[in-house]
């Protein structure tokens, strides 16, 4: 079954509005979890590293202010794109890591289409 | 700057036939190395992990690791159509620290 769960799964909302996407770890705590976007036939792009308790790690070239994460507790970590735009239509995935025996395992969650109209 | 290299196909390997799929990493802090399948328009799925030099089997699936070489590979036996898909190597350095994929390579099983 999903170790780490998406919500929702596709969304379609108007240019200018706001959507917030959740991402979970379902039987474990994680403290980090990453968000990346994949634009078709692309490769996944890191877009941040999400921390518990505090700020999120920002890679180069994404706009902090545009795409918000919050990390609230050690399941749930949110991706808000504000105001959104038709360019901002892609495929957003979050991950997280499950520590195991031999070491940390990184799962996917499902991944959250959005579309911008 | 880290980087990981994979050729992008597409590799295309007949139903039956054994798949080989290679990967280098320039990080050699690397400690966890993983293997992805990601059909179209989906989410990455885990398909092996391996963290110490050489083999590691499940079912269809052998991933090999040469740390000295800095070289992963991932073999698929018995090849289903089924299988094709785009498949990603990924590093990691550490506990929290986030993957560094490769560009992934595109298989095509021919039935």
């Amino acid at each position: 079954g999903a170790v780490v769960s998406q919500h929702p799964s596709r969304v379609i909302c108007k240019s200018g509005t706001s959507v917030k996407i959740e991402c979970r770890s379902l039987d474990f705590q994680a403290t980090t979890m990453f968000w990346y976007r994949q634009f078709p036939k692309k490769s996944l792009m890191l877009m941040a590293t999400s921390n518990e308790g505090s700020k999120a790690t920002y890679e180069q070239g994404v706009e902090k202010d545009k795409f918000l994460i919050n990390h609230a507790s050690l399941t749930l970590s949110t991706l808000t794109v504000t105001s959104a735009h038709p360019e901002d239509s892609s495929f957003y995935i979050c991950s997280a890591p499950k520590t195991g025996f031999t070491g940390n395992t990184i799962y996917f969650g499902e991944g959250s289409w959005l579309t911008v109209v | 700057q880290k980087e990981v290299e994979q050729n992008s196909g597409p590799l295309s390997v007949p139903e039956g036939a054994i798949a080989s799929l290679n990967c280098t990493y320039s990080d050699r802090g690397s400690q966890s190395f993983f293997w992805y399948r990601q059909y179209s328009g989906k989410s990455p799925e885990l398909i092996m992990s391996i963290y110490s030099n050489g083999d590691k089997e499940d079912g269809r699936f052998t991933a090999q690791l040469n740390k000295a070489s800095q070289y992963v590979s991932l073999l698929i036996r018995d090849s289903q159509p089924s299988d094709s898909a785009t498949y990603l190597c990924a590093c990691e350095n550490s506990g929290n620290t986030p993957l560094v994929f490769g560009k992934g390579t595109r298989l095509s099983v021919i039935a």
